[in-house]
């Protein structure tokens, strides 16, 4: 089974903010990985898939980069609807497995 | 348009059964993997298993194999999922999710049901 850290568990924020996510892997999974966004009583929300492609209709301030272990998640200017809780997931090897999570919160 | 509607909240005794819905709509069933994803009041999201609607194949996450059934019926586009011997850390929200990608080992889900609060107590 594939482990994964997220840091940091919580990052507060201002709107208009530049904040970075990291995810790490026990072991490496090419660019086998996603990002979705959850926000309080929803289902989670893709943002990113193969490490850094954007989903359809996922606003352009949002972008991923790394390969192998590394991963970061970007919002370039962070708007209020961003405020929420980040999931990093590797879909290389079987089962797959979402990180712990990192809540983005109002500063 | 493409959604995932799930079946409403349960509350079940220790020691039953539950079996949750999913009804797919806006696309066709039978071309994309459905996977089951739990959620526990305030924790993270874990994985239970897939199930290939065209074939009916699965594939289960080891902490629930022996507890866990997905099947589904082509004929309403709706895949389902049953946890038995149910305990109270079974107590979460149940996700299905659409995979798209089909990756090595699993995939990424990029449709999403509205989730399933499923309550064990006595």
């Amino acid at each position: 089974v594939i482990w994964m850290t997220q840091s940091p568990s919580l990052l507060s924020a201002s709107t208009g903010d530049r904040v970075t996510i990291s995810c790490r892997m026990s072991q490496g999974i090419s660019s086998y990985l996603a990002w979705y966004q959850q926000k309080p009583g929803k289902a989670p929300e893709l943002l990113i898939y193969a490490a850094s492609t954007l989903q359809s209709g996922v606003p352009s301030r949002f972008s991923g980069s790394g390969s192998g272990t590394d991963f970061t998640l970007t919002i370039s200017c962070l708007q209020s609807e961003d405020f929420a809780t980040y999931y990093c997931q590797q879909y290389y090897s079987f089962p797959p497995t979402f990180g712990p999570g990192t809540k983005v919160d109002i500063k | 348009q493409v959604q995932l509607v799930q079946s409403g909240a349960e509350v079940k005794k220790p020691g039953a059964s539950v079996k949750v819905s999913c009804k797919a709509s806006g696309y066709t069933f039978t071309s994309y993997d459905i996977n089951w994803v739990r959620q526990a009041t305030g924790q993270g999201l874990e994985w239970m298993g897939w199930m290939n609607p065209n074939s009916g194949n699965t594939g289960y996450a080891q902490k629930f194999q022996g507890r866990v059934t997905m099947t589904r019926n082509t004929s309403i586009s709706t895949a389902y999922m049953e946890l038995s011997s149910l305990r109270s850390e079974d107590t979460a929200v149940y996700y299905c999710a659409r995979g798209f990608l089909g990756g090595l080992g699993g995939d990424a889900f990029d449709i999403w049901g509205q989730g399933t609060m499923v309550t064990v107590s006595s």
